[in-house]
């Protein structure tokens, strides 16, 4: 069954480092989101890409904040100056457009630690 | 998105039916509810969606009143492998653009074994 892949699943940065997440979604799919959640906390969207270009994105995602497809397979999330409360699993998702169809499918995740 | 709101915690006893309430009050007549489950801190599981019909699938049931107001997700025999956190979701019709969704804090499911 084809499934989102993430890597790394455990990133460990120091604080002001850059980091790139980067996940590999279900090879048909057109729409693509990261969500994270920070320990104990709420899952929370951060961005969602159609076409090339972001669609929405939430309070969250600040300019330090970008997403990228840069070939047909990866889609990724950098992060520029990590700061503490960045640390959080942060998970990639995508769904295919299929008329009032939404179900989106997530990776299993990449645990960011921030020093 | 349509607000949902669900108990924090449930406990069920390991091979009996967990039924778990959602109460949607505020969804408009083209808004599926969702079901999605967390294990741990994996990535969010789907489990089954519906409009207005019951909807029944390998993993699990969901019950929607005919008002459309609240609707209950049931695991048939739960298993220790369904404690998770389940979460009920309201997200707008697909005619809008991103149709992210908007979780809430769902429900801490607990089998007893």
């Amino acid at each position: 069954e084809p499934e989102v892949t993430q890597t790394p699943s455990h990133q460990v940065t120091q604080m002001g480092q850059e980091v790139i997440l980067r996940c590999v979604p279900i090879s048909n799919h057109l729409y693509f989101y990261w969500y994270r959640q920070i320990l104990g906390q709420k899952v929370e969207f951060l961005v969602s890409f159609y076409n090339n270009e972001i669609s929405e994105k939430s309070e969250i995602f600040d300019d330090q904040f970008s997403v990228e497809r840069p070939d047909g397979s990866n889609f990724t999330l950098k992060i520029r100056s990590t700061k503490l409360e960045d640390s959080a699993m942060y998970f990639c998702a995508s769904r295919v457009p299929r008329g009032s169809y939404n179900e989106q499918f997530f990776g299993p995740g990449t645990r960011l630690t921030v020093l | 998105d349509a607000k949902t709101t669900q108990p924090p915690s449930m406990d069920c006893a390991e091979g009996r039916a967990a039924n778990l309430p959602c109460n949607h009050s505020t969804i408009s007549g083209n808004e599926y509810v969702y079901w999605y489950r967390q294990i741990h801190s994996q990535g969010p599981q789907y489990i089954i969606h519906g409009l207005k019909n019951n909807e029944t699938n390998e993993m699990a049931s969901l019950i929607i009143t005919e008002d459309r107001k609240s609707s209950t997700l049931i695991l048939p025999h739960a298993t220790l492998r369904d404690t998770a956190v389940y979460y009920c979701i309201a997200p707008p019709p697909t005619s809008n653009t991103g149709n992210q969704f908007y979780f809430g804090t769902g429900t801490s499911l607990t089998v007893i074994p």
